[in-house]
C-alpha cells in the first residue's frame, strides 16, 4: 500500500484564487512529521511547510498553510491568493519517527496558475 | 552557507560505464539520503546514512553503491551504468535523531542519463 497518495496529477487555477492540493497518508506510527515540497521547473526542491503528528494547530508558512486532519489521515497544502510563480510540482512527504530521517514521497501534483 | 553540494549537475554515461556522485553538507548533519526521481514516480529513497561509517539499503537499492567515511560526505556509486538508471538523482541531508522528525535539505540534483 502506498504511505503517500496524492491523487491530483495536474491542477489549474487562476491568479488571485486558492487551491488545495491533496495528500492523504498511511502509518501506524505514532509519531510522524508530513512535508510540502515544491519543485519549480528549474529542478530544486523547496521546503514549504511542516507539521508534526501531536501539533495542535495546523502549520502556516505565509501564504501556504496545512489543512491537517489526523482521523481522516489527510494533509492538504492549502496555496491563498496564488500567483503565476506557484506554477510547479508539488510533493507531499512523510516522516515517521521509526525510520532514520528519511522520507517518503507521493508522486506530485502539478499545478500551473493562470493570469 | 552552501547547505548540500552535489556535483556534477549533468552527466551522460555510456552503458557499462562506472561513475560517482558527489554530495557534501556543511550543516554537520547525522543523516544524509539519495534519491532519484522518474517521471510519474516522485522521489525514492536509493540509500541512506545515519552517520559516519553507517549505511542502509533504501527502496531501490539495486546498481548502487554508498559509503560514509565523514559526515560530510557521502558519495552515490553507480557499479555499472544501465538505461534504466537515467533519472534525477537528489542528496538530502537532516539534522535530529530517531524520534525527532527534521526537514530535510536537499542539493540541486544531478540529471544522469545513461546511453
Amino acid at each position: 500500500a502506498q504511505k503517500i497518495t496524492q491523487t491530483q496529477p495536474g491542477m489549474f487555477v487562476q491568479e488571485k484564487e486558492a487551491v488545495t492540493l491533496d495528500c492523504t497518508y498511511d502509518t501506524s506510527d505514532p509519531s510522524y512529521g508530513l512535508f510540502w515540497y515544491k519543485q519549480p521547473s528549474s529542478g530544486e526542491m523547496i521546503f514549504l511547510i511542516y507539521q508534526g503528528s501531536y501539533d495542535q494547530q495546523n502549520a502556516t508558512e505565509g501564504r501556504y498553510s496545512l489543512n491537517f486532519q489526523k482521523a481522516r489521515k489527510s494533509a492538504n497544502l492549502v496555496i491563498s491568493a496564488s500567483q503565476l510563480g506557484d506554477s510547479a510540482m508539488y510533493f507531499c512527504a512523510m516522516r515517521e519517527s521509526s525510520g532514520y530521517s528519511t522520507l517518503t514521497f507521493g508522486k506530485g501534483t502539478m499545478l500551473l496558475v493562470s493570469p | 552557507n552552501a547547505g548540500v553540494t552535489q556535483t556534477p549537475k549533468f552527466q551522460v554515461l555510456k552503458t557499462g560505464q562506472s561513475m560517482t556522485l558527489q554530495c557534501a553538507q556543511d550543516m554537520n548533519h547525522e543523516y544524509m539520503s539519495w534519491y532519484r526521481q522518474d517521471p510519474g514516480m516522485g522521489l525514492r529513497l536509493i540509500h541512506y546514512s545515519v552517520g559516519a561509517g553507517i549505511t542502509d539499503q533504501g527502496e531501490v537499492p539495486n546498481g548502487y553503491n554508498v559509503s560514509r567515511s565523514t559526515t560530510e560526505d557521502f558519495p552515490l556509486r553507480l557499479l555499472s551504468a544501465a538505461p534504466s538508471q537515467t533519472s534525477v538523482y537528489f542528496c538530502a541531508s537532516s539534522g535530529g535523531g530517531q524520534g525527532v522528525v527534521t526537514e530535510a535539505f536537499f542539493g540541486q540534483g544531478t540529471r544522469l542519463t545513461v546511453v
